[in-house]
């Protein structure tokens, strides 16, 4: 069975400035999605960036970007230019090869409530 | 397209109640998925459902717990006999099988069963 593990439950970063929220997961797959997802307050769950793992190059979505270490099993989402919008918890996800009827779900790590601060 | 829609948002109901929550899914997505969030077990998936068929039920609490889903367009979550510990924030979400590979989300149903 797939785990993720997300280490930091709280963090907070001043607005403009960049955070690092840190991810990582076990897996005996090969081929896989990683997600994070963004919960603000509204509870709404927001995709805001994916990385398919057979792809080296990092995956980047405006201020958000992932640095992605596949031996390393780590995953994790840096922020730059922090908004006062970002506050949420954020969910790193895996899903397995999502190409046969097994590996389609998302498995969740614990979560990391971000606040930025005015 | 409105999106993953899911009635009702807010569910307050008394222990032994039967409680049904539903979901509509993404038109043309193929994939849809109950997840239940709560603070001391996070974000787990109690089932989902493939073409309509269930495919992986093994995160479904208990016999309390059941889903369908009969047509395309629509599936239900129904708990019987409700229980205090059942109270959380059910979410549904549904996917199409394609190079995105994204699950988009409903706005979820907080349950309060007191």
């Amino acid at each position: 069975a797939q785990t993720v593990t997300q280490s930091q439950p709280e963090m907070s970063v001043q607005e403009a400035e960049t955070v690092t929220l840190s991810c990582t997961y076990d897996t005996s797959e090969n081929n896989y999605y990683l997600f994070w997802y963004k919960q603000p307050p509204s509870r709404q769950m927001i995709l805001v960036i994916r990385q398919e793992a057979y792809k080296q190059q990092n995956a980047t979505e405006n201020r958000f970007s992932v640095n992605f270490q596949k031996a390393a099993k780590s995953f994790s989402l840096k922020i730059s230019d922090s908004q006062l919008g970002d506050t949420a918890m954020y969910f790193c996800a895996f899903m397995r090869n999502p190409t046969n009827n097994a590996g389609n779900m998302l498995t969740f790590g614990g979560g990391t409530r971000l606040m930025v601060k005015p | 397209d409105a999106g993953v829609i899911q009635s009702p948002r807010h569910e307050v109901t008394e222990m032994g109640q039967e409680v049904t929550l539903r979901c509509k899914p993404i038109s043309g997505h193929d994939y849809l998925f109950w997840y239940r969030q709560t603070m001391m077990r996070g974000l787990e998936l109690l089932i989902y459902f493939n073409n309509n068929v269930p495919i992986d039920d093994s995160g479904m609490p208990e016999d309390r717990f059941s889903a369908k889903m009969p047509n395309a367009s629509f599936s239900t979550l129904k708990i019987q006999p409700s229980e205090p510990r059942d109270s959380a924030v059910y979410f549904c979400a549904s996917l199409r099988l394609d190079y995105m590979n994204e699950q988009f989300f409903g706005p979820g149903t907080r349950l309060t069963v007191l």
